[in-house]
């Protein structure tokens, strides 16, 4: 089945300073990878949504100079937290998908937990 | 190797039906198990069971966990056109990784 891999797994860092998140489908290219934020109560919020070689699209709400994203190619799609703070701790996961639009079927990385001190 | 598999994939049911969807998982340094539901943006969380036997439950859906056949089921009761989305399974690691089932799409027909 189609594997998505995250590296990091566990980063911790001072505040401000940047920290790069990778995310990558093993077996398949994917046209499209989304990133998404894990709450304490484990809900997931959409990030942005990332096609290779074009500029992400960001959610509302969601700072796209804070949180950089970079899709190169089919299988590769970073997520750069820019001069991080303690309240951008969390667990972020991406998925990758065939097709374009969030209600397709994804295939989860296994997520990124950062600490920021 | 540690792997998640949901079953059935793809499930097709007429409204106010009742469906159970599968999940089983061979992981090691199990932590908690999570259920999902994909439909729009972003996967809903339904569950979280960290215990056997201690069913959740939510209006119509319920769910447990037994960790000793290693699966969680989720129940859904009375389905409406509402609930058709794909269903997601996580098994969290010890270190809070994440692995993921490769879902079931429920699809309920009027």
């Amino acid at each position: 089945g189609a594997v998505v891999s995250q590296h990091p797994s566990r980063v911790i860092c001072k505040s401000g300073t940047s920290v790069k998140i990778e995310c990558r489908s093993l077996d398949f290219q994917a046209t499209t990878m989304f990133w998404y934020r894990q709450f304490p109560k484990k809900s997931l919020m959409l990030m942005a949504t990332s096609n290779e070689g074009s500029k992400a699209t960001y959610e509302q709400g969601v700072e796209k100079d804070k949180f950089l994203i970079n899709h190169a190619s089919l299988t590769l799609s970073t997520l750069t937290v820019t001069s991080a703070h303690p309240e951008d701790s969390s667990f972020y996961i991406c998925s990758a998908t065939l097709a374009h639009l969030p209600t397709d079927t994804q295939y989860f990385g296994p997520g990124t937990r950062l600490t920021v001190l | 190797e540690d792997k998640v598999v949901q079953s059935p994939l793809s499930l097709v049911v007429h409204e106010g039906d009742t469906v159970t969807l599968n999940c089983s998982y061979e992981v090691t340094n199990f932590r908690s198990l999570l259920w999902y539901k994909q439909e729009k943006k972003a996967p809903t969380f339904l569950f979280m069971l960290t215990s056997s036997g201690i069913e959740k439950k939510s209006g119509r859906l319920s769910s447990i966990l037994d960790k000793k056949e290693l699966f969680s089921i989720l129940n859904i009761t009375a389905t409406q056109t509402g609930d058709s989305a794909i269903y997601l399974c996580a098994v969290v690691w010890s270190n809070y990784q994440l692995i993921w089932g490769a879902g079931t799409k429920l699809i309920i027909k009027p």
